[in-house]
């Protein structure tokens, strides 16, 4: 399985943007990059996923390197709520994830 | 739909004592995955069902677990006999390759705690 890795932990002023960088250089060709975060003890929420192409969505975007080999997950406009785990994962084609440790995101008033 | 259902919501119970959670995915989902969370090793795929059917079980840790989905609406996981490592928070979680993202949805998890 492919292996992530994030920084432990990143901080945030609400309003401006969180950029969460993942390494995932062992990605095979046909594993999406999914992101989920974890909020608490609550189960993990999904947010995004690519393969090749950047994502937008309405919770976030995804930049992925030409090379597939990192990924950046972009919060434009962070609030409190948004602090949390987030989860960097490749995904198989059974549907399988692989989480890390993941990025404890703290966004600051 | 209310969502992946996971019971009970929180267990105590005492080393040696047979443990079994529970899970019911999210209709039309046919992909039905067990999690583990600990501090210590964070979040572990334990196993993973495909129609009913075991993919793969690498992630169980040992002869004390078991896992069962004898029908597409209902999935258990049991520890027997339970030991005090096996405290964590087990997250169930329903996909189907049928949704555009073929995402996963979480339970809200079951806290065990075994002394």
């Amino acid at each position: 399985d492919a292996k992530t890795t994030q920084p432990t932990s990143m901080d945030c002023a609400e309003g401006r943007a969180a950029n969460l960088p993942c390494n995932h250089s062992t990605i095979s060709g046909n594993e999406y990059v999914y992101w989920y975060r974890q909020i608490h003890s609550q189960g993990p929420q999904y947010i995004i996923h690519g393969l090749k192409n950047n994502e937008t969505n309405e919770m976030a975007s995804l930049i992925i390197t030409e090379d597939r080999k990192s990924s950046t997950l972009i919060l434009p406009h962070a609030t409190l709520r948004d602090t949390a785990v987030y989860y960097c994962t490749p995904r198989t084609s059974y549907g399988k994830l692989t989480f890390g440790q993941g990025t404890i995101l703290t966004v600051h008033p | 739909d209310a969502g992946v259902i996971q019971s009970p919501r929180h267990e105590v119970t005492e080393m040696g004592q047979e443990v079994t959670l529970r899970c019911k995915p999210i209709s039309g989902h046919n992909s039905l995955f067990w999690y583990r969370q600990t501090m210590m090793r964070g979040l572990e795929l334990l196993i993973y069902f495909n129609n009913n059917v075991p993919i793969d079980d690498s992630g169980m840790p040992e002869d004390r677990f078991s896992a069962k989905m004898p029908n597409a609406s209902f999935s258990t996981l049991k520890i027997q006999p339970s030991e005090p490592r096996d405290s964590a928070v087990y997250f169930c979680a329903s996909s189907s390759p049928g949704l555009q993202s073929y995402e996963q949805y979480f339970g809200p998890g079951t806290r065990l705690t075994v002394t």
